[in-house]
């Protein structure tokens, strides 16, 4: 079904680890994913996207993996800092206006 | 700043009434899209206008209803409220509804009593 509502999975790393943040989508025909980032109180900010024609993309600390295969994306922060601390969320467009979201991952840097 | 514009911030009301919660897209922007947060929860999707059309529908309770206006802002207007309703709801727009990226503006914190 579409972003079911789940208490949020947390991820704790260390200060300077890499993290790794998966999301499962749901529809085959998905062809576009982002990847957002929501800090406490505000909207979701647009972090990295992929299209369905690439298996991995880079930013600036960051790496999208997408595995069409099993329906398996990834994001993968370098040398996390307490400022990355938020919730993450994945989002999938399957070619129908809208955009589904995952249900989220918490990071939590520890100092 | 994303560049959309939600109001109110907050707003508190009791059981049984209406709110109308508005969005101003980015500039440019055509699409409009409106989206349910509650506690600690993933973003349900409610509905998109394109252009002042419905394009796609959510989950959206019959109790909601929303339209986009010709100078595209967007009103989500929820009626008959319940406890259950309170949450964030955030407008997001885009250049074209189909693909790019999700501008989200702060969101419309509604907290029902």
């Amino acid at each position: 079904g579409e972003s079911v509502g789940l208490h949020l999975p947390t991820l704790s790393v260390q200060e300077g680890d890499n993290s790794i943040i998966n999301c499962a989508y749901s529809n085959s025909a998905s062809d576009y994913f982002i990847w957002y980032k929501q800090e406490s109180g505000k909207g979701p900010q647009f972090i990295i996207d992929i299209r369905s024609n690439m298996d991995k993309r880079q930013g600036q600390r960051v790496t999208v993996l997408l595995n069409k295969t099993v329906k398996h994306l990834s994001l993968q922060i370098a040398a996390t800092q307490p400022g990355d601390s938020a919730v993450y969320f994945c989002a999938e467009n399957p070619g129908t206006y809208k955009y589904i979201f995952g249900t989220g991952t918490r990071l939590k840097v520890l100092a | 700043d994303s560049g959309v514009t939600q109001t109110p911030k907050h707003l508190i009301t009791a059981t049984g009434q209406r709110v109308t919660l508005r969005c101003s897209p980015r500039s440019g922007d055509l699409s409009v899209y409106w989206y349910q947060q509650s506690l600690d929860q993933g973003l349900q999707f409610l509905i998109q206008y394109y252009n002042g059309e419905e394009r796609a529908k959510g989950n959206i309770l019959e109790r909601f209803s929303a339209q986009q206006f010709p100078d595209l802002h967007s009103e989500l207007n929820l009626s008959s409220l319940e406890l259950g309703d309170s949450a964030l709801y955030f407008c997001a727009s885009s250049v074209t509804g189909s693909t790019g990226e999700l501008f989200f503006g702060e969101g419309s914190r509604l907290t029902v009593l």
